[in-house]
């Protein structure tokens, strides 16, 4: 059974750092991109970004890119989301996701973590 | 194009039936994949593709398109229905960048 299982709740300070993680298990985790999904306080979703653990490849969306950092750890099964910084508004529920191609022209999200909390506030 | 157009809200009365649409130029290229999320849930994919459904979503949901607009039709809606619907679709360049619509919710009747 494919899962991604998402660390727990986070509560931070504006200016604290935070690595937030995903990991699959059910299926090879180097042959699928994992992207990660924002959802702020009563607001749609938004795609941040994608990472392939194959080879480390990643793209951001441009409203996320310098923002921050999605990386992964193979060995583990394990794709990363992190600030430097973080900022009261990233204050949101952060899933992961994983998109399957099943042709040239359609894909699906097909399976998704339980999502993250994050909240930031002094 | 990254830009995915829906209506903020619709509501049907049970058993009748809903259609909500998604617009994009990058639907001209890539079917829309739908979701559904009911609140303090992750989404769940309904329909992807030309029209295909997971193991486990009803039939009364369904999917088409046309041009550059996507649609969901629930055939019947049921209470449990009641939900966000988001559309998805991914950068026609060839990169791995995705995109939601703003998401439509639909209330039962």
């Amino acid at each position: 059974e494919v899962q991604l299982v998402q660390s727990g709740a986070e509560v931070k300070k504006p200016g604290e750092s935070l690595k937030i993680s995903c990991k699959g298990s059910g299926y090879s985790f180097t042959s699928y991109w994992i992207g990660w999904v924002r959802q702020m306080p009563g607001k749609g979703l938004e795609w941040m970004g994608i990472i392939y653990p194959g080879d480390s490849d990643t793209t951001y969306s441009p409203s996320f890119q310098g923002q921050i950092t999605i990386s992964a750890d193979k060995s583990i099964s394990t794709a990363y989301l992190q600030w430097s910084s973080l900022k009261a508004s990233d204050t949101a529920m952060y899933f992961c996701a994983r998109p399957t191609t099943y042709s040239s022209s359609s894909f699906a999200l097909d399976y998704w973590g339980q999502g993250t909390q994050v909240t930031v506030s002094s | 194009s990254s830009e995915l157009t829906q209506d903020p809200a619709v509501s049907v009365a049970l058993g009748q039936t809903v259609r909500i649409t998604c617009q994009g130029d990058s639907l001209r290229n890539y079917y829309a994949g739908w979701y559904q999320q009911k609140p303090g849930q992750a989404p769940v994919v309904v329909i992807y593709g030309k029209n295909n459904r997971p193991s486990g979503i009803p039939d009364r949901f369904s999917g088409s398109t046309s041009g550059n607009t996507a649609s969901l039709t629930i055939t019947g809606a049921q209470a449990e229905d009641e939900a966000d619907y988001y559309c998805n679709s991914r950068d026609s360049n060839g990169y791995h960048h995705y995109f939601f619509g703003s998401g439509t919710k639909v209330t039962v009747l």
